[in-house]
């Protein structure tokens, strides 16, 4: 299985400023058919609610995710980042790889204001 | 509206059985692949399986710790989605939600599954 570790496991930022968050996964997942498109994916989960898909191939945005979140990495190194914090943004951060079943998550990220 | 409503969440004991259902509408269900996630109190997430559109031969996958105890099937004629769970376990206790597609682009509210005696 592939195994997703994500850093640091919470994280206080102050509003208006940046917050990122890493995601390393144990072995590639690049689909290598045109070496852009990698199965990786960002998820946002609110207190009480379901998860909710922010990101797709490591930096697609889903249509109506504000532009402030943005991700990025290539090879095994992945990158959530937040430009501004919005109060709205308090939530558990997850990854995903969907590159081979099992499609394993890394254990969350608890994003706070400061 | 698209949206998925899972039900049939309960309390089972240890070794019951328990079968959850999944009723998709506003979106093409047919079309689509189908997975179910679990999360445990105050845990992460984790996927349980997912079943293939028909076109894809509705063939399925599951995570070990549930592959052998858990099956899913679809009833496209319904629009409906469900996981049969059998011997289950204490570790089995959790919110399960219905998802679409990979990644998983749609999440039910969930339905909770406590397995205690």
């Amino acid at each position: 299985d592939i195994v997703m570790t994500q850093s640091p496991d919470s994280l206080a930022v102050s509003l208006g400023e940046r917050a990122t968050i890493n995601c390393k996964s144990s072995q590639s997942v690049l689909y290598s058919s045109d070496n852009r498109n990698y199965f990786f994916a960002w998820y946002q989960q609110k207190p009480g609610q379901p998860p909710k898909l922010l990101i797709r191939g490591a930096s697609t945005r889903e249509s109506g995710v504000p532009d402030r979140f943005s991700g990025s990495g290539s090879g095994t190194d992945f990158t959530l980042t937040i430009s501004s914090l919005q109060t709205e943004d308090v939530a558990v951060y997850y990854c995903q790889q969907y590159y081979s079943n099992p499609y394993t998550f890394g254990q969350g990220t608890k994003l706070e204001i400061k | 509206e698209v949206q998925l409503v899972e039900s049939g969440g309960g309390l089972v004991k240890p070794g019951g059985s328990l079968t959850l259902s999944c009723a998709a509408s506003g979106f093409t269900f047919s079309n689509s692949w189908m997975n179910w996630v679990r999360q445990a109190p105050g845990k992460g997430l984790e996927w349980v399986g997912h079943i293939k559109r028909n076109l894809d031969g509705a063939t399925t996958d599951f995570a070990a710790p549930v592959k052998g105890r858990f099956t899913i099937s679809r009833d496209d004629s319904k629009n409906m989605l469900y996981l049969q769970m059998n011997s289950l376990k204490t570790e089995d206790t959790a919110m399960y939600y219905c998802t679409r597609n990979t990644p998983d682009d749609l999440w039910g509210q969930g339905a909770l599954v406590t397995v205690s005696s």
